[in-house]
This record gives structure tokens, sequence and C-alpha cells, in this order.
């Protein structure tokens, strides 16, 4: 694809909903990476992958939070039980390999009520 | 622990004006640095990044960047700022055991007087 796609772009939902942030990365990158990003502050990261493999998930905040990638192309970030303070601008990022720059996409911009 | 500050949160130029941003990171081996520019409402866009070889980095809209090992720095400069400069900019360094960390710094806000 041209560039990497995230959606949706805006989610609002209540507390204690389920939520799953989609992220297609520019096809062939074969990293992938989520991160978290608080209104003034700098991306936080989240969790990686290379091809389909989780290879750190250390800045998951707690297991509410999981991602998978299962063919190694777009990724889901699956957050449970929703709560106020999980709302934020959800970056996803991807690259050609690890230490290669990453693109990053739009976000999408979750409000938990 | 890697870490990464940027100790301006925010700053003020005139148009026309030099510019330099500074960023200073944590990490006992040698970084990949990157910076990274955000525009309001738009994602984050490389400007330049430095992985190993010549200390000063060229990289797009006419940034530079030096990385100078003996003070932990890796500072953004630009000799003549214009009004679409304005942004938020981000410092990131690459860490952790095999690479594949991005640790990003707070950010430093930058508005342009015309």
């Amino acid at each position: 694809g041209a560039g990497v796609s995230q959606s949706p772009r805006y989610k609002v939902t209540k507390r204690g909903q389920d939520v799953a942030l989609r992220c297609d990365p520019i096809s062939g990158h074969v990293s992938l990476y989520w991160y978290r990003q608080a209104l003034g502050q700098g991306p936080e990261f989240l969790t990686y992958f290379n091809y389909e493999a989780q290879q750190d998930k250390s800045g998951l905040p707690n297991d509410r939070f999981s991602a998978e990638r299962p063919e190694g192309s777009i990724s889901t970030l699956t957050i449970q039980r929703t709560e106020q303070r999980d709302s934020a601008m959800y970056r996803c990022a991807s690259s050609l390999e690890k230490t290669d720059t990453q693109y990053f996409g739009p976000g999408t911009r979750l409000t938990v009520l | 622990a890697q870490s990464v500050t940027q100790p301006d949160i925010h700053i003020t130029v005139s148009e026309g004006a030099s510019l330099e941003l500074r960023c200073n990171y944590s990490y006992g081996a040698t970084p990949y640095l990157f910076w990274y520019v955000q525009s309001p409402g738009q994602g984050l866009q490389l400007l330049l990044k430095y992985f190993s070889g010549d200390t000063l980095v060229q990289g797009i809209k006419g940034f530079e960047a030096e990385f100078k090992r003996s003070q932990s720095s890796f500072n953004l400069r630009k000799p003549s700022v214009h009004w679409s400069d304005a942004a938020e900019y981000f410092c990131a360094v690459v860490a952790g055991t095999s690479y594949d960390k991005v640790i990003f710094g707070p950010g430093t806000s930058l508005s342009v007087i015309p």
C-alpha cells in the first residue's frame, strides 16, 4: 500500500466495552510496532512484531491489552474492559526490518467515556 | 534504563532565525538516533537518523543533527526557520538488547513568529 493505514480513525466507547484497533502496514514490511501517545507527550512503546511473532510486549500496560498479527501483515490491538485512562491516540508503525526507518500511520483516537 | 530527554518543552523563534532543539539520551552502547516531526493532526514523519559513520547527519526540509558521544547528545538544527516548521519535534533512540525498542522523548513544541 501507499502507507500505513489504521482504522478506525476515531473510536468513542463506553467504559467496560472491548475495542479492537486495526493496523495495515506497508506491504512487505517485516516489523510492526504499536505505540500509545497521550496529549502533549511522545509516543510510548507498547509492543512489536517481526512477521507474525510478537517479539516484545513489555510496554503493554496490563493484561487487558493484547495484540496479534496472525499472518504477518495486518495487526490488531485489543483493549478489553476499557477504562477512561485508556483514552489516547494509538499509533502503529511499520519498517522493513527492526532497525530501519519506521513509517507511522495516522493513528486511532480512542475516547473512553 | 534507556531514556531520552528533551529539555525544552516549548520554543518560539522568528521566521528566518536559526534553530537548535536539544536531545540527550541515556544508553550504554552506541544508539541508533532519530528525529521525527509531527504537525498538528498529522502522523510522525522522519526528519533524519544516525546509525553510524559521519556524526553530522543531513535530513529533509533543511534539517541536520550532530551526534556527540561525549555529551550523549543529538541536537537538531536548522539555519533558517520557515513558518511551516511549526510543529512538535520528537527525538528517539532505538535501544534494547536486540535494538528493537524505540524510546521517544517527550517532544519540543516549536512556534514560529512571522
